[in-house]
């Protein structure tokens, strides 16, 4: 069964330090992995995704995601935090069967910014 | 803006009481996806419907019910309603299996 683990449900950094969310995932079939933001009181937007291309995934707003099936990993980088970048990050997989398609999501890691 | 729209943006109401959330999905996109976020359970989800079927259903409550219509908008009922109810509930849409887009979410309190 698919499932998605990210680690560290708060991680606080910077402005203009390294951001590193970690997100770990299960899947018994090659995956489609994503990565959502959201802001406060906001919807969910679509960072970016995996859909076994390139392992190596750009976004929007300089963030990426590398895909490494030798550690079932897919952790969300950006160079240089700015505070416009706290929110909370979902990592998520999709299941696809018999024409249907879910999203099974992780819990979230909140990211906080300092000046 | 991802092309999703959700009405109303809040609800408050009772327990006992029975709501309706709509969606309208992007242009040209076929499937519709309802989620639940709530802070004990995270998001979780609920159904998907695909041109006016039912095509998966997640971790719906039997007193929950959707449906989409012929113009591809989709209804989210929730009825006998619990203090748990409370959440937020989002609306996705794609095109067939691809990428989901997510809308702006209503947010139910059930008091």
């Amino acid at each position: 069964a698919q499932s998605v683990t990210q680690l560290g449900s708060h991680v606080s950094v910077s402005e203009g330090a390294l951001v590193l969310l970690r997100c770990n995932y299960s899947s018994s079939v090659p995956p489609y992995l994503f990565w959502y933001v959201q802001y406060p009181n906001q919807g969910l937007q679509l960072l970016l995704k995996y859909t076994s291309a390139a392992t190596l995934v750009k976004g929007i707003n300089g963030f990426e995601a590398e895909f490494k099936k030798s550690e079932t990993s897919f952790h969300l980088t950006k160079p240089s935090a700015h505070m416009s970048d706290a929110a909370e990050y979902f990592c998520a997989v999709s299941l696809f069967s018999g024409g249907y398609n879910k999203l099974i999501f992780g819990a979230g890691t909140r990211l906080a910014v300092h000046p | 803006d991802s092309g999703v729209t959700q009405t109303p943006k809040h609800l408050i109401t009772a327990t006992g009481q029975r709501v309706t959330l709509r969606c309208s999905p992007r242009s040209g996109d076929l499937s519709v996806y309802w989620y639940q976020q709530s802070l004990d359970q995270g998001l979780q989800f609920l159904i998907q419907y695909y041109n006016g079927e039912e095509r998966a259903k997640g971790n719906i409550l039997e007193r929950f019910s959707a449906q989409q219509f012929p113009d591809l908008h989709s209804e989210l009922n929730l009825s006998s309603l619990e203090l748990g109810d409370s959440a937020l509930y989002f609306c996705a849409s794609s095109a067939g299996t691809d990428t989901q887009y997510f809308g702006p979410g209503t947010r139910l309190t059930v008091l």
